[in-house]
Order: C-alpha cells, then structure tokens, then sequence
C-alpha cells in the first residue's frame, strides 16, 4: 500500500507570504495526486487535481506540482482564509482502485 | 445542485456492526463515471478513505479493512449504504460520504462530499 508523507506538519507564516507543503509518496503514483483544504468543522474541498490542475473555482494562487513520489502545493500570497489544513492524496490507476491521504499540513497564523 | 447527506446511529457498542446510509441528489448512480465514496476522520485526525461503488456496481474496499466493511447501492432511492462489521472504540470518527467523478474537470478525485456524521463507538 502507497503511503504518503505531508511535511511539515504545521506551517507558521503571516498573510501574504507565500506557502509551500510537501507531500512525499513510498513509491511513484504518477501524477495521480490531488490536494483538499479542509476547515474546522468542514468537509475537505478539492483544490488541485492530477498533481497541477486546479479543480473548479479554485483561486489562481493555489498551484500544484511534482510528479513520481515528490509534489508540492504551493500559495502564492496568503489571505486569511487560507489557513486550514490541507491533505494530499493518491488515486491508483488501474483496479482495484483505491484511495490514500496523507496525515496533513495545518497552516497556522504566525 | 449536488447534496450528499449520511444518516446513521450516532453511537454503536464494541463488537456491533455499524450500518450507514448516503442519500443524494443532483446526479444519479447510473450515469456512466459516477461513483459514491466512504471516507473517515477520527477526531483531530487524518482521513482515511474506506470504500467506492461505481454506476456499473464495481466495488472498492481499502486494503486493511476490507474483511469488515461491505458498500451496496439502491440506484432508484438515490442511496449507497456502508456496513462495518466488529466495531471497535477506534473507529470513533466522522463517517463522509461523497461523489467521485470521471468529468475531465475531476478525473475521478472527490468533488463533493457530505457534512459527515460523528459515530462514536462506546459501551
């Protein structure tokens, strides 16, 4: 089973500043990697699909890249309702099709 | 409008089976590349993702679970119901259901989800 690595687990920075969140996998999913932000009391909500694009309605600060085992979700410039946590996750691509999700980042105000 | 609503007991005993229910709207499980998913998140924790029925009835279970855990669908109730077997306290989580899609603008990722629902699993 493909495991996934989210570092750090808690990133500290001000708005506006730009954020960068890790996720590593235990061996290559491709590209089939999608990332969630997910608020207190809220289901998760799909921001970046197939490792770089951005899922519907998505702001164009959100953005992602990698492919393999390395990818990165980069936030340009911070608002304020940015800071939640956010989960990686891997699709596999052929069956039996099953799903993982990292442990996640929380982005916290410094 | 898509909604995805669960139903469900709020509190199970250790050893009982847990049986939840996914009602839905704006889209049906018979349309070619829709799917309905079970996902957790134990309080503060991570999510876990359980099981996916497909429109043609295929089923998907996670890999340690899949002993426990049985999906199944009533495409004219708009409803996919989840079972899991030997509840245990550590189960202790919100149970979400939610859609997955094989629209290009999704490319089979989860593009809505319900609200959840907290089962606490406690003798």
């Amino acid at each position: 089973e493909i495991v996934l690595t989210q570092s750090p687990a808690t990133l500290s920075l001000s708005p506006g500043e730009r954020a960068t969140l890790s996720c590593r996998a235990s061996q290559s999913v491709s590209s089939y990697l999608a990332w969630y932000q997910q608020k207190p009391g809220q289901a998760p909500r799909l921001l970046i699909y197939d490792a770089s694009n951005r899922a519907t309605g998505i702001p164009a600060r959100f953005s992602g890249s990698g492919s393999g085992t390395d990818f990165t979700l980069t936030v340009s410039s911070l608002e304020p309702e940015d800071f939640a946590v956010y989960y990686c996750q891997q699709r596999s691509n052929r069956p039996p099709y099953t799903y993982t999700f990292g442990q996640g980042t929380k982005l916290e105000i410094k | 409008q898509v909604t995805l609503r669960e139903s469900g007991p709020a509190l199970v005993k250790p050893t009982q089976t847990l049986t939840l229910t996914c009602t839905f709207s704006g889209f049906s499980l018979s349309t070619s590349g829709m799917c309905v998913s079970w996902i957790r998140q134990p309080p503060g924790k991570a999510l876990e993702w359980l099981a996916r029925i497909d429109w043609d009835d295929d089923k998907y279970y996670s890999t340690s679970l899949k002993t426990r855990l049985t999906i199944s669908k009533d495409t004219s109730k708009n409803q996919v119901v989840l079972t899991m077997t030997n509840m245990d306290p550590v189960d202790t989580a919100t149970y979400y259901c939610a859609r997955i899609s094989s629209h290009y603008s999704v490319n089979w990722y989860v593009d809505y989800w319900g609200q959840g629902t907290l089962v606490t699993v406690s003798a």
